[in-house]
């Protein structure tokens, strides 16, 4: 069974600075697939970012990237130059072409201050 | 542009009544999902379609059905809706390979049981 776990439930960070919200997750499957989402407080879930787990390369999308230790089982994600409009809640998510499905982590809430 | 819509947005309900939520994509995606949200629980995955005539179930899925009679729509459906079920919930499609292509979400509903 894979499993997604998000440690902080909350966090803060000033305009323009940058911020990392961890994930590590568990799964026994080879080839799988970590997510990040975005839920501003629209409700709307967009995603962030994508990573290949048999990629070395962490994956950027302009001022979001990835650190993805395959060996610790971690993924964080880190936002550059911050912006009001980060302010969001943000879900770490795995999925495997063997099950089919995406399990979900708690979600952290980032409040970006001007 | 292709989208997901959900119907209704909000909904209030009392206990025991049968309730039906409408998702409906225009993505032509063969797999559909079903979640509810709940604080501190993140997404936890109701039912999944992989095609017409196909239903699954998931990790959440008591007191809940789904059925697939075309490939646009995946309604879900609360036998005899109770106080637990009030949440928000969410609708997603993906592409050819579930659980490692990108997920695309609707706007979500959210659900109050009286």
């Amino acid at each position: 069974a894979q499993t997604v776990t998000q440690s902080q439930p909350e966090m803060s960070v000033q305009e323009a600075e940058t911020v990392t919200l961890s994930c590590t997750y568990d799964t026994s499957e080879s080839n799988y697939y970590l997510f990040w989402y975005k839920q501003p407080p629209s409700r709307q879930m967009i995603l962030v970012i994508r990573q290949e787990a048999y990629k070395q390369q962490n994956a950027t999308e302009n001022r979001f990237s990835v650190n993805f230790q395959k060996a610790a089982k971690s993924f964080s994600l880190k936002i550059s130059d911050s912006q009001l409009g980060d302010t969001a809640m943000y879900f770490c998510a795995a999925g495997s072409s063997n099950t089919g499905k995406l399990i979900f982590g708690q979600g952290t809430t980032l409040q970006v201050k001007p | 542009d292709a989208e997901i819509t959900q119907s209704p947005r909000h909904k209030i309900t009392e206990t025991g009544r049968q309730v039906t939520l409408a998702c409906h994509q225009t993505w032509n995606h063969n797999n559909m999902f079903w979640y509810r949200q709940d604080l501190g629980h993140g997404l936890r995955l109701i039912h999944y379609s992989y095609g017409v005539q196909d239903t699954n179930k998931g990790e959440v899925s008591d007191g809940y059905s789904v059925s697939r009679s075309n490939t646009e729509d995946l309604p879900l459906t609360l036998e005899s809706a109770a106080s637990s079920q009030t949440s928000v919930y969410f609708c997603a499609s993906s592409g050819d390979r579930p659980g490692t292509d990108t997920q695309y979400f609707g706007p979500g509903t959210r659900l109050t049981v009286l």
